[in-house]
Formats: C-alpha cells, structure tokens, sequence
C-alpha cells in the first residue's frame, strides 16, 4: 500500500532557531500533500494545503512566513518551522494524496509525525 | 461544510467483549467518511472507509463500521476487543473541495484485560 515517511520523528530544537521536516510519498507521486498540528489529547488540525510546483494554500491563523513550505517535487515537501518558539511544540503530521480530482474517496496516507520540543 | 463528531472523549470495555466508537456526520451530498487510529507518537492508520453501497463496511485489523443515513452516523465496531486495540480512533470526512480530511476530536479506548 501507499508509504508516506516523515523525517525526524523527533526532534528538540532551541528558540530562535530553524526546524525542517520532510515528507515523503515512497511508493506513489503525490499531487498533493497535507500538513497537520495535533496539540496533546486533541485532534488534527490542518494547517496547510501543499500542492506540487505551486505556493501552498495556508489555512486562517497559520502563519505563513513561520511555517514554510515547499512541494518541489512529486514525492517530497518539506515543513519549515522558521525562528521556533516553546508555544511552536507540538506533533507535526503530514499526509500525502495523489491527485484529488478523480480519487476524491481514497484514503489519505500519514506520516509517522514529528514530535517538536523547542526549549 | 463537511464535519464529524465523536461525542465520547473515552470509551473503557473489557477483553473479550464488543466495542463500540461512536461518530456523527454533516455533510452536504455524499458522505465520504473514514477511521483512523493513532497509537501514541505515530501517524493515523487507515481502518475503513464508506464511499456508497453497502452499510456495514468491513477493514482492518476485525473492525467494521456501520453507515447510518438516517442517524447520520458512522459508528466503529468490533465483536471482541483486543488489549492492542487501546489507541486512539478517529472519525473524518473528506472534505470535496480541498481535498484534505476532516476529523473528529479523538476517542480514545482503553480495553483491559
């Protein structure tokens, strides 16, 4: 079945600085990928839209000079959390959709998520 | 807007008995709705998904959903828990503009032997 891997799965950073997270469709070209925050004990919520060779589609009250994000290629994007703060912790998870218009009933695939820790 | 809710933060069964995981929809046209379920610090897994024909949608792992147009829900079910089945489960829609899920807030089940 389709593979979505994220990279770091953890990782603690110092305020002010930069973090980056990968996502990667393995066995499938993805159109489309999708970046979700989940705060402790609550549900996924969508932050960005992230469509390939196209500026991504931000979601209202994300910023998105702190959080960029890049879809270069058909099975690759990256998150960048740019000058993290301690408030910026949480459990980042991305997911990956081949093209949405014909398979609107498909499954997305998620990643592992990234557990950030800004100190 | 599409949206799913799931009206128990928790839900505690028994090994060995059924469980249920409750989740109501509103969506405008057809629903397109689906579970996951997070173990903790992962990503979701697919279990099931119900696009249209038959009510009682079989997936992963013995569990099933049962699609109920009148009541507008979605409900998870399992005839016999497992300890490993103690994770977090999410309902969600997909929303047909965007193209991205949208989910409940999370039940999570606790089985105990």
């Amino acid at each position: 079945g389709a593979v979505v891997s994220q990279h770091p799965s953890r990782v603690i950073c110092k305020s002010g600085t930069s973090v980056k997270i990968e996502c990667r469709s393995l066995d499938f070209q993805a159109t489309t990928m999708f970046w979700y925050r989940q705060f402790p004990k609550q549900s996924l919520m969508l932050m960005a839209t992230s469509n390939e060779g196209s500026k991504a589609t931000y979601e209202q009250g994300v910023e998105k000079d702190k959080f960029l994000i890049n879809h270069a290629s058909l099975t690759l994007s990256t998150l960048t959390v740019t000058s993290a703060h301690p408030e910026d912790s949480s459990f980042y998870i991305c997911s990956a959709s081949l093209r949405f218009g014909g398979l609107h009933n498909s499954p997305l695939h998620f990643g592992n998520g990234t557990r950030l820790t800004v100190t | 807007a599409q949206s799913v809710a799931q009206p128990e933060d928790q839900v505690n069964v028994a090994e060995g008995n059924p469980l249920t995981v409750k989740c109501t929809y509103s969506v405008s046209g057809n629903p397109y709705l689906f579970w996951y379920v997070q173990y903790p610090n992962r990503g979701l897994q697919f279990l099931l998904k119900y696009i249209t024909g038959d009510n009682l949608v079989k997936g992963s792992y013995g569990f099933e959903a049962e699609f109920n147009k009148s009541q507008t829900s979605f409900h998870l079910k399992k005839p016999s828990a497992l300890v490993s089945d103690s994770a977090l489960y999410f309902c969600a829609v997909r929303d047909m503009s965007k193209g991205d899920m949208r989910f409940g807030a999370g039940t999570r089940l606790t089985v105990k032997p």
